[in-house]
């Protein structure tokens, strides 16, 4: 089975602070995603990564950067936390071809506080 | 711009067929997925339609009309269990990402 392991399923911060949720796959997945889910309006894609080192803008960039030192760990950073980021965050990988179905996290729900 | 269109709730009894609709707008379109998510857990790959038609897989079934930017997933004998939020997201012109409607909630009555 597929495993996608998010380190924290709950984490409080407080504004400004700097925040770092990780993300490991063990499935060799080159596509690794970072989304933020809030009531209404669906997963909204932060970032996507296709490649080690490599990292691509979703629709929400804004406020949040990301690092794929190995292939199997994606990282969100939050440089400095603001209460508007207080959400719930979902990792997903996939494989680049077929179904490209994708495998969700458990996700961490972050307060910034 | 980008975006899917859901309708936010809907309500059935158990055992009863239940059809979900969604229509997009994107810039690309390489295929319509379906997921679920149980309250509190993480979303599930349920089907996926790269081409016009339906998809069979079990209970669920899924339909594809390219030339109307529409699709639907079809839920038939409902169980209380498949009380969830379904989310259709469609997999877009640019790279590998995704874009996924706002999800409809099931409700499955007794």
């Amino acid at each position: 089975d597929v495993k996608v392991t998010q380190s924290s399923r709950y984490l409080v911060k407080r504004t400004g602070e700097k925040v770092f949720l990780e993300c490991v796959q063990d499935m060799d997945h080159e596509n690794m995603f970072w989304y933020r889910q809030d009531p209404g309006l669906g997963l909204r894609l932060i970032y996507f990564s296709y490649d080690v080192k490599m990292k691509e803008k979703g629709d929400i960039p804004e406020g949040y950067s990301v690092s794929r030192e190995k292939k199997e760990r994606f990282s969100l950073i939050l440089e400095s936390a603001s209460t508007n980021q207080t959400s719930m965050y979902l990792c997903a990988s996939s494989l680049p071809s077929g179904k490209n179905i994708q495998y969700f996290g458990a996700g961490t729900r972050l307060s910034v506080l | 711009g980008q975006s899917l269109e859901q309708p936010s709730e809907v309500t059935a009894v158990e055992g009863a067929i239940v059809q979900i609709n969604c229509t997009y707008q994107t810039s690309g379109f390489y295929g319509l997925s379906w997921y679920q998510q149980h309250d509190g857990g993480a979303p599930t790959f349920l089907s996926y339609n790269g081409l016009d038609g339906l998809e069979e897989t079990g209970r669920f079934s899924s339909f594809l009309s390219r030339s109307d930017s529409y699709g639907y997933l079809l839920l038939q004998e409902l169980q209380m269990k498949d009380s969830a939020s379904y989310f259709c997201a469609v997999r877009d012109n640019y790279g590998q990402n995704f874009v996924f409607g706002p999800g409809t909630r099931l409700s499955v009555l007794p």
